[in-house]
């Protein structure tokens, strides 16, 4: 299942709100996450089953969608929050990634 | 706290071999499935291979199948990562990653290791 994210890269400001797309392929039903990757830091694992907030995932993190389209909403940008983001789908093997998208301050 | 933590990489030549190593802590290792993904330099993220609870049955993509061999002891609750043959599109940083049980994604992931494979 190829995994398509968009945009690649999103400039945005602290306390703006910003979402970010993920297609499938193919339908995945909702096996879909979303991670947080940082520098210097392990990769963190921000929501599963396309809108389940994993523990210690703050409350500005939303996800959505089923099937193919899938979107990540960060609301009320803070600083900690300027990443990249990943999607990956867990449907079927082999699990595969989307491609990313580079969060940056504008 | 969960821990996951690396070690092993290093520069190796095309054609030979390398054993990662993934030393797990505050957790039941015994209890999770296991993974191993890599991320070449300026690329996305890639599964590598999973394995079952007992090290029974390990899972695979195409571009690594009968090249590399993820196994586990319990007693250690360590993780390996056997490369054979290495290429240089094998080149990335290798992440131990922790399945939650029995689901397809991961909870948690360690810092990663870099394997370079160049002449």
């Amino acid at each position: 299942v190829q995994m398509t994210q968009s945009p690649s890269y999103l400039a945005a400001s602290p306390g703006e709100s910003v979402s970010i797309s993920c297609k499938a392929s193919k339908s995945i039903s909702n096996n879909l996450a979303w991670y947080q990757e940082k520098p210097g830091k392990a990769n963190k694992l921000l929501i599963h089953s396309g809108s389940t907030l994993q523990s210690g995932t703050p409350s500005r993190f939303s996800g959505s969608g089923s099937g193919t389209d899938f979107t990540l909403t960060i609301r009320s940008l803070e600083s900690e929050d300027f990443a990249v983001y990943y999607c990956q789908q867990y449907n079927e093997y082999p699990p595969t990634f989307g491609g990313g998208t580079k969060l940056e301050l504008k | 706290e969960v821990q996951l933590v690396e070690s092993g990489g290093g520069l190796v030549q095309p054609g030979r071999s390398l054993k990662l190593s993934c030393a797990a802590s505050g957790f039941t290792f015994s209890n999770y499935y296991m993974a191993w993904v890599r991320q070449a330099p300026k690329k996305g993220l890639e599964w590598v291979a999973t394995i079952s609870t007992s090290g029974s049955r390990t899972y695979y993509p195409d571009s690594v199948k009968g090249r590399f061999t993820i196994s586990r002891d319990n007693a250690k609750s360590s993780l390996y990562l056997q490369m054979n043959s290495l290429k240089s599109e094998d080149t990335a940083t290798y992440y131990c990653a922790r399945h939650p049980l029995y689901r397809g994604y991961f909870d948690y992931w360690g810092q990663g290791v870099m394997v370079t494979v160049s002449s």
